[in-house]
């Protein structure tokens, strides 16, 4: 079965800074890879995605990521971080069928 | 741009009580999720559909039902609110062949009382 890890329940960084969060996939085969981001009260926004090919992909509001398959990581990054980038964010996983398997999710707070 | 619509955003309920969670798709999907979120949990998935009259389980069904009598529309229906099924529940939806991309609603936050 998959299962996705984030190791990290909560991240604080100053606006400005360089932004990276952790995640962890388990899956047999080359999975589907997904961030979303939740802000406050809200649903769930898809920033960017991996199906295949180029292993660092964009995404939207200025976020990339780099599948690393030696490393079974997903890790989403962001070179200067905006207040407005506080939110939760979720790392998500699809190894087959219709299904995501999502993990706990990084809180991510942001110092003015 | 898809919507994803859940008929409420706050729900208070009494324990006991049958609740009915709406969820509407405009975008022709052939997949509608229903989840629920706790803190430190992230989100766990309770049904699916892939297609009308049609529902799996997802990892966390009981004390839960759904219903999907047409496609746009899928309902998560708990027969009798417990403490424990307060949460926040979001609906998510995707296309058959998208690659598992899942568009949300706003989520509905339920207290059961």
């Amino acid at each position: 079965a998959q299962s996705v890890t984030q190791p990290d329940i909560h991240i604080t960084v100053s606006e400005g800074a360089s932004l990276e969060l952790r995640c962890n996939y388990s899956y047999g085969a080359t999975p589907y890879l997904f961030w979303y981001v939740q802000s406050p009260g809200q649903g769930l926004q898809l920033l960017l995605k991996y199906f295949s090919g180029d292993t660092l992909v964009q995404g939207i509001k200025g976020f990339e990521a780099e599948f690393k398959r030696s490393q079974s990581s997903f890790n989403l990054r962001k070179p200067s971080v905006h207040w407005s980038d506080a939110a939760e964010y979720f790392c998500a996983v699809a190894g087959g069928g219709n299904k995501l398997t999502f993990g706990t999710g990084t809180q991510l707070k942001v110092e003015l | 741009d898809v919507k994803v619509t859940q008929s409420s955003r706050y729900l208070v309920k009494r324990t006991g009580e049958k609740v009915f969670l709406e969820c509407v798709q405009d975008m022709d999907h052939e997949n509608m999720f229903w989840y629920r979120q706790d803190p430190g949990l992230g989100l766990r998935l309770i049904y699916f559909s892939y297609d009308v009259k049609m529902k799996e389980k997802g990892d966390i069904p009981e004390g839960y039902s759904v219903s999907r009598e047409k496609k746009e529309r899928f309902s998560l229906i708990l027969e009798s609110a417990s403490t424990n099924q307060t949460s926040m529940y979001l609906c998510a939806s995707s296309r058959q062949d998208a690659k598992n991309i899942q568009y949300f609603g706003a989520g509905t936050r339920l207290s059961v009382l």
